[in-house]
């Protein structure tokens, strides 16, 4: 079956950087598209980034651009988002999220996220 | 930037019908995503694409689209649906997911 296992939060100060992963295991991981998407306390669900199957089209929320960076590697099933500039609004739980085999929104799998708390 | 409203709340009495909305302009023309995410717990998909239902998904979840507006319905409700859903959609103008800001489903 489908596992996505997100590592790599923390605490972290503002300014410094964070690098996520997620290992993926269960399906043909250079064959979709996968997402990050993350979940500050008790609020919704705000996307972060997607990227293509080969790593080509990457997008990022606007929140986030230019100071996040997706990327994947096919050869090891691994996902990544490196996030630097951290600011106390990036704290939240962070999902790996599988998505389609194009690039849009629906993800059908998700990791059991991973907690990144900025705070000095 | 394209916003998709959804009710904080809804509240519906066991074995009753719970109907969430989520409101887009033109959304009747997106494909609309729902997920169900529990405390606690990562988001489940529970419907795709409007209308379809992932495996495993019971015939009791079901959504629909047309003009500004999609619905997620759960018949014969249960303590057991209680959670917070969320639509989507993929803004094709921006390359960009969006999320509805969620509703929370209350069993009476």
């Amino acid at each position: 079956q489908v596992q996505l296992v997100e590592s790599g939060g923390g605490v972290v100060q503002p300014g410094r950087s964070l690098r996520l992963s997620c290992a993926a295991s269960g399906f043909t991981f250079s064959s979709y598209v996968m997402h990050w998407v993350r979940q500050a306390p008790g609020k919704g669900l705000e996307w972060v980034a997607v990227i293509s199957y080969d790593g080509s089209k990457k997008y990022y929320a606007d929140s986030v651009k230019g100071r996040v960076t997706i990327s994947r590697d096919n050869s090891k099933n691994t996902l990544s988002l490196q996030m630097s500039s951290l600011r106390a609004e990036d704290t939240a739980v962070y999902y790996c999220a599988r998505g389609s085999v194009v690039v849009t929104a629906m993800q059908d799998s998700w990791g059991q996220g991973t907690l990144v708390t900025v705070s000095s | 930037s394209y916003v998709l409203t959804q009710p904080p709340s809804v509240s519906v009495a066991p074995g009753q019908t719970a109907r969430m909305t989520c409101g887009g302009d033109n959304i009747g023309g997106d494909s609309v995503h729902w997920y169900q995410q529990k405390p606690g717990q990562a988001p489940v998909l529970v419907v795709a694409d409007d209308s379809g239902r992932p495996s495993g998904i019971p015939e009791r979840i079901s959504g629909s689209s047309s003009g500004n507006t999609a619905t997620l319905s759960i018949t014969e409700v249960a303590a057991g649906d209680e959670a917070d859903y969320f639509c989507q959609v993929w803004d094709t103008s921006r390359d960009h997911v969006v999320f509805g800001g969620g509703t929370k489903l209350t069993v009476l």
